[in-house]
């Protein structure tokens, strides 16, 4: 078990750019989730997948974002046309099917991945 | 929907004394409650979490929490601080339609002082 990692731990970019992130999950876990965490906030949920269909989305998750989990292993997390808003730092998660809805399920988060917008 | 409050941002307390933080949730179903930490610039982890079964619930590093149904709190105690218990800690829930994700409190950031 090497737990959820996620690639890069830290981004600058322009704004305007495009920036994506990777997150491996937990092997067996088939449910993967991202959260966004600004400075002196809680995480805020985006969205989760079971295997690779995409299941909830935020009303945060704007048009500019995309997630995706094409082969229900990694997932990635494309911003486009980073604004200075999107200034976060993004957290991935995993856990076995069902997510916390099992008693016994934990969801595990990776490191997470900062991105400052200039 | 579901929703937590945690009381007061910052708490500092005193190496060896007691570590108080506060959280109430807010649940239209029978709600699981979670702790986890956060250590500057890493994720989360989690310390303990209720899931209907005992009230009183006993996490890692020495921390418990009692689910308090009456009083909708689930607060997290230890009876004594360590310098290394300094981090921020979150208060989560899920319930309801949000069974299988977390909603998480704004956080508490906790000093311990020498």
């Amino acid at each position: 078990d090497t737990g959820v990692s996620q690639d890069p731990r830290h981004k600058i970019t322009k704004r305007g750019q495009n920036v994506t992130f990777r997150c491996d999950p937990i092997s067996e876990h088939n449910r993967l989730y991202w959260y966004r965490q600004t400075l002196g906030q809680g995480p805020e949920f985006l969205t989760y997948f079971q295997n690779e269909a995409q299941l909830e989305k935020s009303r945060l998750l704007s048009d500019r974002f995309s997630a995706e989990r094409p082969k229900g292993s990694f997932s990635t997390l494309e911003i486009q046309r980073t604004e200075q808003g999107d200034s976060a730092m993004y957290l991935c998660a995993s856990s076995p099917g069902g997510g916390t809805g099992v008693p016994g399920n934990t969801i595990y988060f990776g490191e997470g991945s900062w991105l400052t917008v200039v | 929907a579901q929703s937590v409050t945690q009381l007061g941002s910052h708490v500092s307390v005193s190496e060896g004394a007691l570590v108080l933080l506060r959280c109430n949730y807010s649940s239209s179903v029978p709600p699981y409650l979670f702790w986890y930490v956060q250590y500057p610039n890493q994720g989360l982890q989690l310390l303990l979490k209720y899931t209907s079964a005992a009230t009183l619930v006993k996490g890692i590093n020495g921390f418990e929490a009692e689910f308090k149904k009456s009083e909708t709190s689930f607060h997290l105690t230890k009876p004594s601080a360590h310098m290394s218990d300094a981090a921020e800690y979150f208060c989560a829930v899920s319930g309801g339609t949000s069974y299988g994700k977390l909603t998480f409190g704004q956080g508490t950031i906790l000093t311990v002082h020498p």
